[in-house]
């Protein structure tokens, strides 16, 4: 079975200033994906960012980007120049890629606060 | 926003009483899951469907049912309900074709469930 750790319940940081939120993840399939979800409050959760394991180059989204490290069994976010905007639960997940297996496991999440 | 609606947003019952949450989505996804979300936050998966007439019990045991009858609607029902099954209760759903561009997964707003 999969796990995913986030070893960071809450974090808080100064608007403007970058941040990085740290995940682990435990694993014995070669192929799988790599996501992060953020849940504001009260509203959906939606997807931030994604990463294919195959894939060596560290995906990015504007100011989202991973810093995927396969062999360490890890996956960690960098919020640049961070909003008040992406104050939120942080959900980091592992989908194995596996067709008509597309389950999320998810880590406990990071409560984060940026301060104006 | 997705479009995947769930109601009620919140939701007062005493012990005892039958109740159906409802999920629904306009996305045409095959893939649909409930994931009950705990006070600290964690996500389980309860239940998953992989299409109509396809439901499978997920990693957290429950004693919630569902039923897929029809692709857009993938309704939980409690029997019977406690204080124990007090939580928010998520609903989402995916393409999930085993194409990465298909990983993604739309989440409902919830539904806050308190037993009384």
């Amino acid at each position: 079975a999969q796990t995913v750790t986030q070893s960071q319940p809450e974090m808080s940081v100064q608007e403007a200033e970058t941040v990085t939120l740290s995940c682990t993840y435990d694993t014995s399939e070669n192929n799988y994906y790599l996501f992060w979800y953020k849940q504001p409050p009260s509203r959906q959760m939606i997807l931030v960012i994604r990463q294919e394991a195959y894939k060596q180059q560290n995906a990015t989204e504007n100011r989202f980007s991973v810093n995927f490290q396969k062999a360490a069994k890890s996956f960690s976010l960098k919020i640049s120049d961070s909003q008040l905007g992406d104050t939120a639960m942080y959900f980091c997940a592992f989908m194995k890629h596996v067709f008509g297996n597309e389950k999320l496991t998810f880590g406990t999440g990071t409560r984060l606060t940026i301060i104006p | 926003e997705a479009d995947i609606y769930q109601t009620p947003r919140y939701l007062v019952i005493g012990t005892g009483k039958k109740i159906t949450l409802e999920c629904s989505q306009t996305m045409g996804h095959d893939k649909m899951y409930w994931y009950q979300q705990d006070p600290g936050m964690e996500l389980h998966l309860i239940h998953y469907s992989y299409g109509v007439n396809s439901t499978e019990k997920g990693d957290l045991s429950s004693e919630s049912t569902v039923s897929r009858i029809r692709t857009e609607h993938f309704p939980l029902t409690l029997e019977s309900a406690r204080p124990s099954h007090t939580s928010q209760y998520l609903c989402a759903s995916s393409v999930g074709q085993g194409w990465v561009g298909d990983t993604e997964a739309f989440f409902g707003q919830g539904t806050r469930l308190t037993v009384v």
